[in-house]
């Protein structure tokens, strides 16, 4: 099956800097790409996804990479603001067959004020 | 307007008891899921349903049973519970099993088993 790792576990850095965080998954057929944001006490929501025909994909302060052939994607967070401070979940998943999505262990990203 | 609810919010129980957890969706979605989040944080998959029917059974305890009356509703049933479940287990639905579509989770409900 899918197999999702990500990094770093705990992220801290300052209000207005930018923040990175890794993933990479096992099976070379997973074609889609979310992340999910929660906050502390509250559900996983999507804030932004990438299928595999696509490199980049942006949202205001959001983008998402993609690299198929090594098999690793990333979040990256400019600008950074207190109320990003969330734990931050990539998941992978594939088109075919009866799967569901396969989540990274989650990243804590404290900002600083 | 809660589009997934789940209900309680707030379990605390004794070893051995057996207790349920009920989800609703009122999206029109055909699939539904039970993830698993324990202390650690570890988002898991445990059950997913499309249209009533169970389609991914996660290698889960056989204490742990889905149950879906409708493809609105998918309730979770624990028994002989032990200090291990405690969680927080999320419900959520998807418009269908295609990949792509976002999930929605419902609120979560916090597990202590004592």
């Amino acid at each position: 099956g899918e197999n999702v790792e990500q990094h770093p576990s705990t992220l801290s850095v300052q209000e207005g800097d930018s923040a990175v965080i890794k993933c990479t998954y096992s099976d070379s057929a997973s074609n889609y790409f979310p992340w999910y944001k929660q906050e502390l006490g509250k559900r996983p929501q999507l804030i932004i996804d990438i299928r595999s025909n696509v490199g980049e994909k942006k949202d205001q302060r959001i983008a998402v990479t993609l690299n198929k052939t090594a098999k690793h994607f990333s979040l990256h967070i400019t600008e950074t603001q207190p109320e990003d401070s969330a734990v931050y979940f990539c998941a992978a998943s594939i088109r075919t067959g009866r799967r569901a999505l396969t989540f990274g262990s989650g990243t804590r990203l404290q900002v600083q004020p | 307007d809660t589009a997934v609810s789940q209900t309680p919010k707030y379990l605390v129980t004794q070893m051995g008891n057996d207790k349920s957890i009920k989800c609703e969706q009122n999206l029109g979605h055909d699939t539904m899921y039970w993830y698993k989040q324990d202390s650690k944080k570890f988002l898991k998959i445990m059950f997913s349903y499309n249209n009533k029917e169970l389609i991914i059974n996660e290698t889960v305890p056989n204490r742990f049973s889905p149950k879906s009356p409708d493809k609105a509703h998918l309730n979770l049933h624990i028994n002989s519970l032990e200090l291990g479940d405690s969680a927080v287990y999320f419900c959520a639905s998807s418009q269908d099993q295609g990949v792509g579509n976002t999930i929605y989770f419902g609120e979560g409900s916090w597990l202590t088993v004592v």
